[in-house]
């Protein structure tokens, strides 16, 4: 079954400096989104993408994040400059379209520190 | 936006236990998926099932979209099932995205 992949699964950074996360998400979708979990809580929305571009963000999606599809397959999400509060699991998905599921990543934990 | 709400928040069973979980959202859904979070953190999708009655093994799922709620069945639960459970549905109004509930935290003993 095809899958999403995330690298890296860990990333322990310095408060500050930048960090980019990345996904492969499944070959035929059109759809890409990542989401954050901070430990314990709920999983929370932070952007989605589609025709190379942002289609929808959320406000904890500040000028501190972008993202980006560089080539046909990668999509990655960077946090310029890394606060503690950044410190989540970080999950890419995509989906083929609309009346679709959605397929997550396993996940990058990032630790702030 | 929709609001998901997930009950019981909390869940112990004795290792080959029946349970019922329940998904309410506040709003008409194009989307409602069923996940599980094992302890790596893996968000591990059980069922897409905006509407109707999905079966796949031990786990069933049943959506009433017009009264608003999503129930996940486990019947002989193993220690395996330990973890949250995550209802997440795509609002017909809200995006194009999930929302996700608080999620219920199932803790199976053997």
């Amino acid at each position: 079954e095809p899958e999403v992949t995330q690298t890296p699964s860990h990333q322990v950074t310095q408060m500050g400096q930048e960090v980019i996360l990345r996904c492969v998400p499944i070959s035929n979708h059109l759809y890409f989104y990542w989401y954050r979990q901070i430990l314990g809580q709920k999983v929370e929305f932070l952007v989605s993408f589609y025709n190379n571009e942002i289609s929808e963000k959320s406000e904890i999606f500040d000028d501190q994040f972008s993202v980006e599809r560089p080539d046909g397959s990668n999509f990655t999400l960077k946090i310029r400059s890394t606060k503690l509060e950044d410190s989540a699991m970080y999950f890419c998905a995509s989906r083929r379209g609309g009346g679709y599921g959605y397929t997550f990543g396993s996940g990058t934990r990032l630790t702030v520190v | 936006g929709i609001q998901v709400e997930q009950s019981p928040p909390d869940l112990i069973l004795q290792e080959g236990a029946n349970s019922t979980l329940r998904c309410n959202f506040s709003d008409s859904v194009n989307n409602l998926q069923w996940f599980h979070q094992n302890p790596w953190g893996q968000l591990i999708n059980l069922f897409y099932i905006p509407s109707g009655t999905k079966q796949n093994g031990r786990l069933s799922a049943t959506t009433v979209a017009t009264e608003r709620y999503s129930l996940l069945y486990i019947s002989s639960s193993q220690t395996t099932d330990s973890g949250v459970y995550f209802c997440a549905v795509e609002g017909n109004n809200a995006g194009n995205m999930l929302t996700f509930g608080g999620g219920t935290r199932l803790m199976v003993k053997p």
